[in-house]
């Protein structure tokens, strides 16, 4: 059974960075995409970012692009989201992914939440 | 950026047929993905690739797509089906994934 799970969500304040981990167990890690994907509270799902198995291609969603850095460590089977200047668009549960091979999501995390406070 | 657009909310008495569409411009041409979320839960995969069940997931759930729409249809609704559904595609155009707004299925 695949187990995601996330960790670092907190109350940021302004000009405090972040970093959230995802901590994955019972799959090769090193062979499947990951995600970061997010819910504002009361609101719908939102792709945020994209990495490939290997960790040589990303992506990121047109809202946090140049604000946020995705990243995976394979030795210990563990992926991150670093997120800079934070506003309050960026209050949400963070969940952190798995990619079927073809572009579904087909195994989440619980989620980590993360609330801006100015 | 590519849109998705499913209507906000559903309503279904159990026993009965959902249905829940997911608009997008020449929808049939990708790859359509379906996710239940239950209240103060994660998401769940329940369709992938258009019409493919995962592993555990009722025979209930099925889905289609076809040039302008893809569907999700629930037969047989139970309470248990209570949740929001969202449709999901990868657009080629943007390389980004896309969400559709959710619908909230509610069983009378």
């Amino acid at each position: 059974q695949v187990h995601l799970v996330e960790s670092g969500g907190g109350v940021v304040q302004p000009g405090r960075p972040l970093r959230l981990s995802c901590s994955v167990s019972a799959f090769t890690f090193d062979t499947f995409a990951m995600h970061w994907v997010r819910q504002a509270p009361g609101k719908g799902l939102e792709w945020v970012a994209f990495i490939s198995h290997d960790g040589t291609n990303t992506k990121y969603a047109d809202s946090v692009k140049d604000r946020c850095t995705i990243s995976r460590d394979i030795s210990k089977n563990t992926l991150y989201l670093q997120m800079n200047d934070l506003t309050p668009d960026d209050t949400a549960v963070y969940y952190c992914v798995k990619s079927r091979a073809g572009d579904s999501f087909d195994s989440w995390g619980q989620g980590t939440l993360v609330t801006f406070s100015s | 950026s590519y849109v998705l657009t499913q209507p906000p909310s559903v309503s279904v008495a159990p026993g009965q047929t959902a249905t829940i569409p997911c608009e997008g411009n020449n929808i049939g041409g990708k790859s359509v993905h379906w996710y239940q979320q239950k209240s103060g839960q994660a998401p769940v995969e329940v369709i992938f690739a258009d019409t493919v069940r995962p592993s555990g997931i009722p025979d209930r759930f099925s889905g289609s797509n076809y040039v302008s729409s893809a569907t999700l249809t629930i037969s047989r609704v139970e309470a248990g089906d209570e949740a929001d559904y969202y449709c999901q595609v990868w657009d080629t155009t943007s390389d980004h994934w896309v969400f559709g707004g959710g619908t909230k299925l509610t069983v009378l």
